[in-house]
């Protein structure tokens, strides 16, 4: 199996502010990478598949980049909004699996 | 509008059995994967268990392998998870989601296991 690794595990940031999420698989897994953000109380929201795909209708405020092992997602100019978890998940091989979250704060 | 609602949950003792419901709507569903992905409370996402277009492929997380059963029927836009021999650890929200890259998901339905 497939484990996904993120860091840091939570983040403090202010608005305005670029911030970088790293996330690492155990094995290689191409370029089969989702990045999503979740809201409290809320389901999770697609960003980027594919490792870099922005998903129709998310700004390009952010971006994904990445292949093989290593990713990165990188979100510019914080606003109050973007405040939230993401995970990465990898959809290369089953069992499907997810990092366990980052939880980016306000500072 | 693209939507997926689901619907199912509910409290029920250990042991015991749920059937859970995902309608979709707004797309062509008989040509779409579908996932279903749960998450206990305070805690991260957890996979679960895959179907694909024709139901000719299924996967299953190794948590739920044997207890659980996702099924779905094309002509009514829905997707199925049967859930045997619950535990207290299957107590979340559950989700379903579509493709293998989960690009659209419903609101989530909650699942508690407790006596």
């Amino acid at each position: 199996d497939i484990q996904m690794t993120q860091s840091p595990s939570s983040l403090s940031a202010s608005v305005g502010d670029r911030v970088t999420i790293t996330c690492r698989a155990s094995q290689g897994i191409s370029n089969y990478l989702a990045w999503f953000q979740q809201k409290p109380g809320k389901a999770p929201k697609s960003l980027i598949y594919a490792a870099s795909s922005l998903q129709s209708g998310v700004p390009s405020k952010f971006s994904g980049s990445g292949s093989g092992t290593d990713f990165t997602l990188t979100i510019s100019s914080l606003q109050p909004e973007d405040f939230a978890t993401y995970y990465c998940q990898q959809y290369n091989s089953y069992p499907y699996s997810f990092g366990q979250g980052t939880k980016l704060e306000i500072k | 509008e693209v939507q997926l609602v689901e619907s199912g949950g509910g409290l029920v003792q250990p042991g015991g059995s749920l059937s859970l419901s995902c309608a979709a709507s707004g797309f062509t569903f008989n040509t779409y994967s579908m996932n279903w992905v749960r998450q206990a409370p305070g805690k991260g996402l957890e996979w679960v268990s895959y179907i694909s277009s024709s139901s000719g492929s299924i996967y299953y997380a190794d948590s739920v392998k044997g207890r659980f059963t996702i099924s779905r029927d094309n002509a009514k836009n829905s997707l199925y998870l049967q859930m045997n021999s619950l535990r207290a650890e299957d107590t979340a929200v559950y989700y379903c989601a579509r493709l293998y890259y989960m690009d659209v998901w419903g609101k989530g339905t909650t699942v508690t296991v407790s006596s």
